[in-house]
């Protein structure tokens, strides 16, 4: 079946700007998590869903970053005022409500410049 | 607070086996995973173990957890060049549903 999916697959912008990712969870998974993975670091957790609502936020790094699932489904990661250390990889996975394991996405290439 | 930490690089020749090692902190972890990530590619889940085993096995990986120490290895047997990639540990704490990941291990395979 079908795996998650993030698009776009590369995203190019200016200091500044704002910026959306987006990402489709595999079928009937509930819960779907944003990562973002600087270049030779381990994914870093930024927040946690479990059906619409934002389970952990923790790891947002500050309100720049905003994330939503409206629908209990696709997920959106919003930034605002893009910052050059912005750039990264960012990850989404879904998993079932149980939450044992966690499959990810290919990921959004981030680069602010 | 929760950490985890792996050696940078590991170089091995082609059908010798791979054993790649990881510590964590957080005693409550419930479980512990290999991830493998190929250049230009998301993190593809290989295997975990809970933290009430000792081992697991699943083809050519063995898991092996020392709970006691907060040790968890990655044995790869008959390592292949397909295997070249970067391999991550991560840790699930008790209570939480998010992952903390290690840096990750180079796995280099050469002839």
């Amino acid at each position: 079946g079908a795996g998650v999916s993030q698009t776009p697959s590369n995203k190019v912008t200016e200091k500044g700007k704002y910026v959306e990712l987006r990402c489709d969870p595999i079928s009937g998974h509930t819960a779907l998590y944003w990562y973002r993975q600087s270049l030779g670091q381990g994914p870093e957790f930024l927040i946690y869903f479990q059906g619409t609502g934002a389970a952990d936020d923790s790891g947002l790094p500050n309100d720049r970053f905003f994330a939503v699932r409206p629908e209990g489904s696709v997920s959106t990661l919003k930034i605002q005022r893009t910052e050059r250390g912005d750039s990264a990889v960012y990850l989404c996975a879904s998993s079932t409500a149980s939450a044992d394991t966690q499959y990810f996405g290919p990921g959004t290439r981030l680069t602010v410049l | 607070g929760e950490d985890v930490e792996q050696s940078l690089f590991l170089s091995v020749r082609e059908g010798d086996s791979s054993v790649i090692n990881c510590t964590y902190t957080d005693s409550s972890s419930t479980y512990l995973y290999w991830y493998k990530q190929e250049p230009g590619a998301g993190l593809q889940l290989l295997t975990y173990i809970f933290s009430n085993m000792d081992m697991k096995q699943d083809q050519r990986l063995t898991v092996l957890l020392n709970k006691k120490d907060k040790h968890l290895s990655l044995r790869i047997a008959d390592t292949q060049t397909g295997d070249s990639a970067i391999y991550f540990c991560a840790e699930k704490a008790g209570g939480y549903n998010k992952l903390i990941f290690g840096a990750g291990t180079r796995l280099a395979v050469h002839p």
